[in-house]
């Protein structure tokens, strides 16, 4: 167990609609990560948050939007969804940006556009 | 721009055997290198990570690698197989050094280790 929870585990949803996705990170983690791992793009970074304030974007879609609160739980929001969204989603956590931290992962959310 | 290349999509060895996990890097400055491996339906489990020092970095569940800096290589080992060491595993390069950097990994594409008994 790597300490970063992540909920709801699995979710089925059909196109057009919106869902949010949930992350704890381990105690004393300041730095959040979301990443998505599809089939055909493999594991892409989608956006880093840092104590509250978004880090860096990589390949994130507009329609996709996250933040991170001031209890350091973050949340993933994706709408508009199509079926190119399906994946699975993991968000992970380390300690200070910018050091040599590991980056622990939660156990991922899996999400089913239909 | 930081890239990590996987160039097995499947390793196949008998349980007993010793294994590797072959990865390369492309990098500007000194890497900080990453393994991780997933099991079905599961989330990424941290292995072991370069960062300096020693070039044999040892990690979990008996696993190893060997940072080649002149090879440009980070090669993840295991002098004898398990049938549970089954899974799939990724190597990364964490992006940029030095202030201002966010720490975000950069992926290889993943190779599957098939350990048979």
């Amino acid at each position: 167990d790597s300490g970063v929870t992540q909920t709801p585990k699995h979710l089925i949803t059909a196109t057009g609609q919106r869902v949010t996705l949930r992350c704890s990170p381990r105690s004393g983690d300041l730095s959040v990560y979301w990443y998505q791992q599809s089939l055909d793009q493999g594991l892409q970074f989608l956006i880093q948050y840092y104590n509250g304030e978004e880090r860096a974007k990589g390949n994130i879609l507009e329609r996709f939007s996250a933040q991170q609160f001031p209890d350091l739980h973050s949340e993933l929001n994706l709408s508009s969804l199509e079926l190119g969204d399906s994946a699975l989603y993991f968000c992970a956590s380390s300690g200070r940006v910018g050091s040599t931290d590991t980056q622990y992962f939660g156990p991922g959310t899996r999400l089913t556009v239909l | 721009a930081q890239s990590v290349a996987q160039p097995e999509d499947q390793v196949n060895v008998a349980e007993g055997n010793p294994l590797t996990v072959k990865c390369t890097y492309s990098v500007s400055g000194n890497p900080y290198l990453f393994w991780y491996v997933q099991y079905p339906n599961r989330g990424l489990q941290f292995l072991l990570k370069y960062i300096t020092g020693d070039n044999l970095v040892k990690g979990s569940y008996g696993f190893e690698a060997e940072f080649n800096k002149s090879q440009t290589s980070f090669h993840l080992k295991k002098p004898s197989a398990l049938v549970s060491d089954s899974a799939l595993y990724f190597c990364a390069v964490r992006d940029g050094r030095g202030s201002g950097n966010t720490g975000k990994l950069i992926f290889g594409q993943g190779t599957t280790l098939q350990v048979k008994p």
